[in-house]
């Protein structure tokens, strides 16, 4: 059963100090691991897509990476615009459905 | 410019009332999705369509019904509305190629009292 694991379940910093949210997976066969980004009442918003270990891919402050048992997304310097649910999904080989985790609730306070 | 759309935005209605939740995209996508969300937990499928006239049960479908007669529009039934259903019911397409993975809507907030 393919699984998506995600930590810390909530994260506070300040603004500028760098951290990392934690995408733990199984799947079988992936053919894409998906990061977003949503806003309290708006649907997610596409980030990235990775699909091989050892990929990374980077917009503004974010850079997300790819092993081949989790994913990592890197905030540098965060502004308080960053603040969001990130959430991470695998798609598993041979299916258009993919498995989301619960997310990471991410507060930047200026 | 290409977007998917839902409405209502917010519902509010009573039990046992007969409901449908709105879904249109421009984007020409053939693939199209109904999930419900609740705060903190996994955004759990409901019905996936491949294209017209394809409709597939995902993992809470029961107690709702989807069709697909335009590739444009996919609206979510309940046919009996029930405070379990109370949620957030966000609804998504994606290309074949899956590059951008899914577009969601902004989603449809349902209160049932």
């Amino acid at each position: 059963e393919d699984q998506v694991t995600q930590s810390p379940e909530a994260l506070r910093l300040q603004e500028g100090e760098s951290s990392s949210l934690n995408c733990s997976y199984t799947v079988s066969g992936l053919r894409g691991l998906f990061w977003y980004r949503q806003d309290p009442g708006k649907g997610p918003e596409f980030l990235f897509t990775l699909y091989s270990a050892g990929e990374e891919k980077e917009k503004e402050r974010l850079k997300a990476t790819l092993t081949k048992k989790e994913s990592f997304l890197h905030i540098t310097a965060p502004k308080p615009e960053d603040s969001a649910t990130y959430l991470c999904a695998v798609r598993p080989g041979g299916s258009y459905i993919p498995t989301f985790g619960r997310g990471t609730s991410l507060i930047v306070h200026p | 410019e290409a977007d998917i759309y839902q409405t209502p935005r917010y519902l509010v209605i009573g039990t046992g009332k007969k409901i449908t939740l709105e879904c249109s995209q421009t984007m020409g996508h053939d693939k199209m999705y109904w999930y419900q969300q609740d705060p903190g937990m996994e955004l759990h499928l409901i019905h996936y369509s491949y294209g017209v006239n394809s409709t597939e049960k995902g993992d809470l479908s029961s107690e709702s019904t989807v069709s697909r007669i335009r590739t444009e529009h996919f609206p979510l039934t309940l046919e009996s509305a029930r405070p379990s259903h109370t949620s957030q019911y966000l609804c998504a397409s994606s290309e074949d190629s899956w590059i951008y993975g899914y577009t969601f809507g902004s989603g449809t907030r349902l209160t049932v009292v």
